[in-house]
Order: structure tokens, then C-alpha cells, then sequence
């Protein structure tokens, strides 16, 4: 059974903190894995990551992929209080037909605290 | 470019009653999703179309739970008779599965509370 699995559940620092989530997986037909930020209520997309693009940066944030050890980072410096959201990962398999085919984790919920 | 449309964005009714979503994908996205996501719980997939066909619908409660894209374009979800545990915010999502990866883009959701 696809699985994806994040860590921590829950993190709580102040501002100007660096952090680090992780996200691994076991899929069959792995194709991209995705980084999500969940504020209120509808996932934000923030970065996909895929076999020829394995490390991504916005800002503060960015994100590897380890194709070996599947799994990935994403890393956030300097926390602001805006960054309080709830991080989902996704990953991306091959469709056994047609179209595309999510299997999302648990999310990790992240509080920066000023 | 406009994003994900969904309605209504809060609902509360007793269990046993009918409720229906609505959503209207980005222009030119062929493939949408309804996920079910319950507090503290990533989005779980309900049905996905790929245009106005059913690609995967193996989690959707069939008993209760309906779910259309007629035109293949927006698309309905609905819940009859309701229970206590689909208490649950209820996202669309589409993507233009233009043959490569791409990432899926979510409307604000419908939060549901039976009561």
C-alpha cells in the first residue's frame, strides 16, 4: 500500500528559527513529490520536486529530494509568524490508466511563536 | 487566471439530511478531485475525473456519497443520508495533466459540520 509518512506532527519554535520537516515515501511509480502549506483551509502549493529537479528554493524555503533514500526536506530559516501553517507532502505516481494520481501524508503542523 | 471555485464554504446540518458541493475547476484542467480532509488528517481522495470520467472512485462511500462532472468541466458532490463522522472539510482540486508531472491546485474547501 502507497504510503507517505511525515515528521514531525508537530513543531512549535520562534521567530527566527531554522527548521527542518521530513517527508518519506513508499510508492510504486513514483513520479514528483510536492510541498504544500495549509494555512485555512486549501493546500497552497509551493514546490514539486522530480527526478531532473531535486533541490528547489524560494526565499526562505527550500526543498530536496533524496530519490535513494526516499524521502525529502523542507527547510524554512528565519521563521515568521506567517510561516504558522500546517506543511503537507504529496507524491506524484504514474497512473496505472490515465491522468494523475496524489498520495498525500499527515501534514505537519508548524507554530512560530514571536 | 481564476482559481478553483467551490460553494458553499460552510454548511451545518443534522445527520441524516442531503448536502451538495459544488466546483469549478481552472479553465483547460482536465483531471479533478474531491478529497475528503478531517481535522488533523492529510486530504484523502473521494473521486477523481480525468474530463467527465471516473478514474478512481475505491474510497468514495457509495453508499452515501454521489459524485458528477457531466460536461466535464464543473462538478457536483453529495452526501445522502449525512453522518456524524462526515464532519469534515471537503476540497476540490484540479491539475492539467498535460501528459507530465504537474501539481494539482486546491479551491478554498467546504467545511461541513453534522450535527
Amino acid at each position: 500500500e502507497d504510503k507517505v509518512v511525515q515528521s514531525p506532527l508537530s513543531l512549535v519554535v520562534h521567530e527566527g528559527d531554522t527548521v527542518t520537516l521530513n517527508c518519506s515515501y513508499e510508492v510504486t511509480n513514483f513520479r514528483s513529490l510536492l510541498w504544500y502549506k495549509q494555512e485555512k483551509k486549501a493546500p497552497t502549493f509551493l514546490f514539486m520536486l522530480t527526478s531532473s529537479g531535486i533541490e528547489k528554493k524560494s526565499g526562505r524555503l527550500s526543498s530536496i529530494l533524496d530519490k535513494k533514500e526516499l524521502s525529502s526536506i523542507l527547510n524554512i530559516t528565519a521563521t515568521q509568524t506567517g510561516d504558522s501553517a500546517i506543511y503537507l507532502c504529496a507524491v506524484e505516481k504514474y497512473p496505472d490508466n490515465y491522468g494523475q494520481n496524489f498520495v498525500f501524508g499527515p501534514g505537519t503542523r508548524l507554530s512560530v511563536l514571536p | 487566471e481564476a482559481g478553483v471555485a467551490q460553494s458553499p464554504r460552510y454548511k451545518i446540518i443534522e445527520k441524516r439530511q442531503s448536502v451538495a458541493f459544488w466546483c469549478n475547476p481552472i479553465s483547460g484542467h482536465a483531471t479533478l478531485y474531491w478529497y475528503q480532509q478531517i481535522l488533523g488528517q492529510g486530504p484523502k481522495l473521494l473521486i477523481q475525473f480525468q474530463n467527465n470520467g471516473v478514474v478512481d472512485d475505491s474510497q468514495l462511500p457509495k453508499d452515501r456519497f454521489s459524485a458528477e462532472r457531466l460536461k466535464g468541466v464543473d462538478s457536483t458532490l453529495k452526501i445522502q443520508p449525512a453522518k456524524l463522522e462526515d464532519s469534515a472539510v471537503y476540497l476540490c482540486a484540479s491539475s492539467l495533466d498535460g501528459g507530465g508531472p504537474g501539481p494539482q491546485f486546491f479551491g478554498p474547501g467546504t467545511r461541513l459540520t453534522v450535527l
